[in-house]
C-alpha cells in the first residue's frame, strides 16, 4: 500500500525549463514533507522540506508548493541545469518528522543541454 | 557521506547464505535506519532504532534482523538470503526529534 504517490516516474526537460514533480498522500496525520535528491552511486540527501502551516517554501532554485486540502505537494526547479539530473524522492512523516519517513517511488529527472 | 559508512559496498551471494551488512557513523546521532531501494518502488523502511535499546520493525522487516551494537553501529542481517532480496540497501542516521536523515552510500546486494 503506497501511502505517498509520486509522479511522473521519469521526466526529461530542456536546460532552463521548470520540471515539476508531484506527490499525493492519504494520511492526514502527515505533517512533515521533505524532498530528497539522489545522484547515481550515492545515497539520498535532503534537498528541502515543508510543514503544512505554509503553502510554499523556496530554497534557491527549488520550491515546494503545498496544498493541504488536496493532500498534494510538488517540487519545482527553476532555471534547471544539467547538474540537477538526479532521482528525486518525496516523503512524508508524522509528528513533525519525529516519526519514520514514508517515501514516494521516485522520479528520474534528466535535464538536457 | 563519509560520516555514514556502509560495508561492504557490493556483495554477491547465493540463496540460503547468511549475510550481514554493516553501518557505522561518526555523526554522534542517536537514531539509525535501514532501507532497501528497488526500481519503481522507492525506499522502504526495514528497521529503525531510536537508541541502542529501542529497535523497531519497519514496513518490510520479514526475512531481516538487526543488531544495534553501539550508538554508532547498526547491522542488518539476512539469515537465509533469497533472490527477491536483491536490492540496494541504505543505512541512515538522524538526531533527536525531527532531525534530518543522512544516508550512507549504499550496499548493492545480489542474491543468486
Amino acid at each position: 500500500q503506497q501511502q505517498v504517490k509520486q509522479s511522473p516516474q521519469s521526466l526529461i526537460v530542456q536546460k532552463g525549463g521548470i520540471p515539476i514533480i508531484n506527490c499525493a498522500y492519504e494520511n492526514t496525520a502527515f505533517d512533515y514533507f521533505p524532498w530528497y535528491q539522489q545522484f547515481p552511486g550515492k545515497g539520498p540527501a535532503l534537498l528541502i522540506a515543508i510543514r503544512p502551516d505554509v503553502s510554499e517554501k523556496k530554497e534557491g532554485r527549488f520550491t515546494i508548493s503545498f496544498n493541504k486540502s488536496a493532500k498534494q505537494f510538488s517540487l519545482h526547479i527553476m532555471d534547471s541545469q544539467p547538474g540537477d539530473s538526479a532521482t528525486y524522492f518525496c516523503a512524508a512523516s508524522m509528528n513533525f518528522g519525529n516519526e519514520k519517513l514514508t517515501f514516494g517511488t521516485g522520479t528520474r529527472l534528466t535535464i538536457i543541454p | 557521506d563519509a560520516d555514514v559508512t556502509q560495508t561492504p559496498r557490493n556483495r554477491i551471494t547465493k540463496t540460503g547464505k547468511r549475510i550481514m551488512l554493516e553501518c557505522s557513523q561518526t555523526k554522534g546521532h542517536d537514531r539509525m535506519y535501514w532501507y532497501r531501494q528497488d526500481p519503481g518502488l522507492g525506499l522502504r523502511l526495514i528497521y529503525y532504532s531510536f537508541d541502542v535499546k529501542d529497535i523497531n520493525k519497519g514496513e518490510i522487516s520479514d526475512g531481516y534482523s538487526v543488531s544495534r551494537q553501539a550508538q554508532a553501529k547498526f547491522s542488518l542481517s539476512l539469515e537465509s538470503a533469497i533472490p527477491n532480496q536483491t536490492a540496494l540497501y541504505f543505512c541512515a542516521t538522524s538526531v533527536g526529534r525531527g532531525g534530518t536523515q543522512y544516508f550512507g552510500p549504499g550496499t548493492r546486494l545480489t542474491v543468486l
